[in-house]
């Protein structure tokens, strides 16, 4: 079965700082991976998708994420945060050799830029 | 339409009383999904609809649940005689139906229960 874990409830970070949200996953036969956020008050949005080739991924509003199969992880990261990039964000993996399975998504971890 | 659409937006109803929660996908999404996200917490996937296919209802919490798409186009969740703790964040969802296709959610129905 597919899983995933988002091992911190909470991230806070400085303005300015570089961010990086974990999440580690579990399938059994390789993943599609996902990054959502939801800003409060507002709907899921997508922010980028990792499916094949390069490891690095990049992303909507400057987020990217690296994908490393060894450690099952696909962490989200941006290299300066924004105030306004506070917001729930949830990693999602869907497994390529189980056509008709759902999207698996983790807890979500809350992130929080502080000014 | 523009977006995937769900209503109502808010309800509130009485404990034991049975609702139904609309969604409406991006026309031409084959895939629908409902999720339900309780406060604070994460996404509990609920039902899963593709194409002609039947339905993935590995996730509904119990018999009270039920969902239908007709025409592979709007969806209906109902839930009969509702309890205090289906209160919730009902979300719905669409994507083109291919496997590594984003979803697009919509602002969801914020089920209170009393």
């Amino acid at each position: 079965a597919q899983s995933v874990a988002q091992p911190e409830d909470q991230v806070n970070v400085a303005e300015g700082n570089p961010l990086t949200v974990k999440c580690t996953y579990s399938v059994s036969g390789n993943p599609y991976l996902f990054w959502y956020v939801q800003y409060p008050n507002r709907g899921l949005q997508f922010l980028l998708k990792y499916i094949t080739g390069d490891n690095l991924v990049k992303g909507s509003y400057g987020f990217e994420a690296e994908f490393n199969k060894s450690q099952t992880s696909f962490h989200l990261k941006k290299p300066s945060a924004l105030v306004s990039d506070s917001a729930l964000y949830f990693c999602a993996v869907r497994d390529m050799r189980n056509y008709g399975q759902n999207f698996v998504f983790g807890p979500g971890t809350r992130l929080s830029v502080l000014p | 339409g523009a977006g995937v659409s769900q209503s109502p937006s808010n309800k509130v109803t009485e404990k034991g009383k049975d609702v139904e929660l609309r969604c409406d996908p991006i026309s031409g999404h084959t895939a629908l999904y409902w999720y339900r996200q309780s406060l604070g917490q994460g996404l509990e996937f609920l039902i899963y609809f593709q194409g002609n296919s039947a339905p993935d209802k590995s996730g509904l919490p119990s018999d009270r649940f039920s969902a239908e798409r007709t025409g592979g186009s709007v969806s209906t969740l109902t839930i009969q005689r509702t309890q205090q703790e289906d209160s919730a964040v009902y979300l719905c969802a669409s994507s083109l139906g291919a496997w590594n296709e984003k979803l697009f959610f919509g602002s969801g129905t914020q089920l209170s229960v009393l």
